[in-house]
């Protein structure tokens, strides 16, 4: 079955300090790979997505995310994080199942940023 | 504005009653979706539906019944037999077609309290 993983269920980190959360995943097909992020009394948004081409995808708020096919990995990357960057991180793919748009998602990763 | 409102936003129940939380999408989308999102376990799929007055069970729908009458709206219904139906309950749509990008759009959530 598909399943998504991801690594960190905690992270504390101080301001400016370099983040790197884990995602990994198991599925054989052509995948779509997402992270949402979902900020303290906010809903779920899209912080950046992956469907083809390079690897290496840029989203919102100085976010990338790297694919690595090899290792099954979509791993969540910012080089200094800020105190606005507090949330829960959720990892996701799109499976194509029986013709419908399957998104599995991990387990989230919450992040608290120390001024 | 386009989005995703659900209501109510929190709600408690009595242990053995049903309730029924409401989901409206202005964004035209086919697809929606319902999941729960516990702490740790992040979110999964109760019942998703493709079309109007077609829906289809998730990973754990158990307990859950859904009605899609309307291309708008697609309530979720969380009966006396659902085990442990305290939860945040979150909403979301998606295009329709295989293939697509798989990327949904979120409601602000249902927080339900089961005394």
């Amino acid at each position: 079955a598909q399943s998504v993983s991801q690594h960190n269920h905690h992270v504390i980190l101080s301001e400016a300090a370099s983040l790197e959360l884990g995602c990994n995943y198991s599925y054989g097909g052509t995948v779509n790979l997402f992270w949402y992020v979902q900020y303290p009394g906010q809903h779920l948004q899209l912080l950046l997505k992956y469907f083809s081409g390079d690897p290496l995808v840029k989203g919102i708020k100085g976010f990338e995310a790297e694919f690595i096919k090899s290792k099954f990995s979509f791993n969540l990357r910012k080089p200094s994080v800020q105190w606005s960057d507090t949330a829960e991180y959720f990892c996701a793919v799109n499976a194509l199942w029986g013709g419908y748009n399957k998104l599995i998602f991990g387990a989230g990763t919450r992040l608290a940023v120390h001024p | 504005d386009g989005g995703i409102t659900q209501s109510p936003k929190y709600l408690f129940r009595k242990e053995g009653q049903n309730v029924t939380l409401s989901c409206e999408q202005n964004l035209n989308h086919d697809a929606m979706y319902w999941y729960r999102q516990d702490p740790g376990q992040g979110l999964r799929l109760i019942y998703y539906s493709q079309i109007v007055n077609d829906f289809q069970k998730g990973d754990i729908a158990e307990g859950y019944s859904v009605s899609r009458e309307k291309k708008e709206s697609f309530p979720l219904t969380v009966t006396s037999a659902q085990k442990n139906p305290t939860a945040f309950y979150l909403c979301a749509s998606s295009r329709r077609l295989a293939g697509d990008t798989g990327e949904l759009f979120f409601g602000e959530g249902s927080r339900l309290t089961v005394l």
